[in-house]
């Protein structure tokens, strides 16, 4: 079946540092991939998107390459800030057919 | 961007009433979802809708019905509300050729 396993959080970083959220996903045909953020609160927000193989999504410094070969979209940003704690979600989503999450990862940036 | 507007973003309710979450979008997608989303549990999706009068159970029906009287509105009906229901629930709609969804705000419900 399909299904996105992403990396269970809490996740907490320091300003400034390094992120990564790993996403790899189970699919049938050629999905396409996502990530969506909620901040508290609120209802889930686009983050990024990738349509095909090799596209690379990108937005508010945060990037993820759609890899076909590892069946992977990891999320990454250069240099977070406090404003990125959240939680992130990745997601599939198939032709005629409903979209599927991963569970979710929370998180905490440290000022 | 499309927007999409659910009636109310908090709700306490008792256990036993009939409720109604609304759900508004205000371009033409023919999708329109209701999931529900419960601390280490992620997100479930409830019923799923592809067109006017036409819905689909999702992983978990149960306890829900769902009404889709015209493409604008996707309506969620508590038939019986019960504390296990105290959640928070959020609508999407999407577009069947971009294939990007867009949420609301979420509404938090609390059955007590």
């Amino acid at each position: 079946g399909n299904s996105v396993t992403q990396m269970e959080g809490p996740v907490t970083l320091s300003e400034e540092a390094f992120l990564t959220i790993n996403c790899t996903y189970t699919a049938t045909g050629y999905p396409s991939l996502f990530w969506y953020v909620q901040y508290p609160g609120e209802g889930l927000q686009l983050l990024l998107k990738a349509t095909k193989a090799d596209d690379k999504g990108s937005n508010k410094g945060f990037e993820a390459t759609y890899r076909k070969e590892t069946t992977s979209f990891h999320l990454e940003k250069g240099s977070v800030q406090v404003s990125d704690s959240a939680v992130y979600f990745c997601a599939l989503i198939l032709s005629a057919s409903k979209i599927i999450f991963g569970s979710g990862t929370r998180l905490s940036i440290r000022p | 961007d499309v927007k999409v507007t659910q009636s109310s973003r908090y709700l306490v309710k008792r256990t036993g009433e009939k409720v109604f979450l609304e759900c508004v979008q205000d371009m033409d997608h023919e999708n329109m979802f209701w999931y529900r989303q419960d601390p280490g549990l992620g997100l479930r999706l409830i019923y799923f809708s592809y067109d006017v009068k036409m819905k689909e159970k999702g992983d978990i029906p149960e306890g829900y019905s769902v009404s889709r009287e015209k493409k604008e509105r996707f309506s969620l009906i508590l038939e019986s509300a019960s504390t296990n229901q105290t959640s928070m629930y959020l609508c999407a709609a999407r577009d069947t050729v971009i294939y990007e969804a867009f949420f609301g705000q979420g509404t938090r419900l609390t059955v007590v």
